[in-house]
């Protein structure tokens, strides 16, 4: 099955400063690639996803880079804010037929400094 | 539009004993899943759901039983509970978007301690 592999785990970084989460993922039919935010006590939930059909997505301060080569992407936050502390998660899912099962990686707590 | 419920938000339960998490949700969504957090090892897949009376095993499926009778409802059964099922459980669901993509919509949690 597909394996989803995470990194930084902790990621500390000044507010203002840009932080990078990086993902590598197994199976190259893998086609799908969220990442979801999970602030401290609370659920789970999608900030931003990009397809296997397209390189890069923005989202205001927000990115996520696909390289469908490498099998590797990642999340770029950019002029972090105190409220951008969580955990985040990135995930694959594998395409085909009524396959939605997401893989989750382990998760990045970003901690961001005043 | 509650979204996806999840019941109760705690339980504290002795080894041995038996239970069921009761997960809704009302966007008439096809897919519904479990999945456990732990610290460290991020959200595993318990079971998962494509329809009213379909399921399938994921990672994690030992100790842990799922039905679908209806489009709304999916109940996680831990059906002789182990301390190694101390954990956070999320129910989440999503349509299947012609996009290619779903979204989950994850319910609030439930926080099980297996003493």
């Amino acid at each position: 099955g597909e394996n989803v592999e995470q990194h930084p785990s902790t990621l500390s970084v000044q507010e203002g400063d840009s932080a990078v989460i990086k993902c590598t993922y197994s199976d190259s039919a893998s086609n799908y690639f969220p990442w979801y935010k999970q602030e401290l006590g609370k659920r789970p939930q999608l900030i931003i996803d990009i397809r296997s059909n397209v390189g890069e997505k923005k989202d205001q301060r927000i990115a996520v880079t696909l390289n469908k080569t490498a099998k590797h992407f990642s999340l770029h936050i950019t002029e972090t804010q105190p409220e951008d502390s969580a955990v985040y998660f990135c995930a694959a899912r594998r395409a085909g037929g009524s396959n939605y099962k997401l893989t989750f990686g382990k998760g990045t707590l970003l901690t961001v400094n005043p | 539009n509650a979204g996806v419920t999840q019941t109760p938000k705690f339980q504290v339960l002795k080894t041995g004993q038996s239970m069921t998490l009761q997960c809704a949700q009302d966007m008439n969504h096809e897919y519904m899943s479990w999945y456990r957090q732990d610290p460290g090892m991020g959200l595993r897949l318990i079971h998962y759901s494509v329809g009213a009376g379909i399921t399938d095993q994921g990672e994690v499926p030992n100790g842990y039983n799922v039905s679908r009778s209806t489009t709304e409802d999916f109940p996680l059964r831990l059906l002789s509970a182990a301390p190694s099922q101390t954990s956070v459980y999320f129910c989440a669901s999503s349509y299947f978007g012609n996009s290619g993509a779903n979204v989950l919509t994850f319910g609030a949690g439930s926080r099980l301690t297996v003493l």
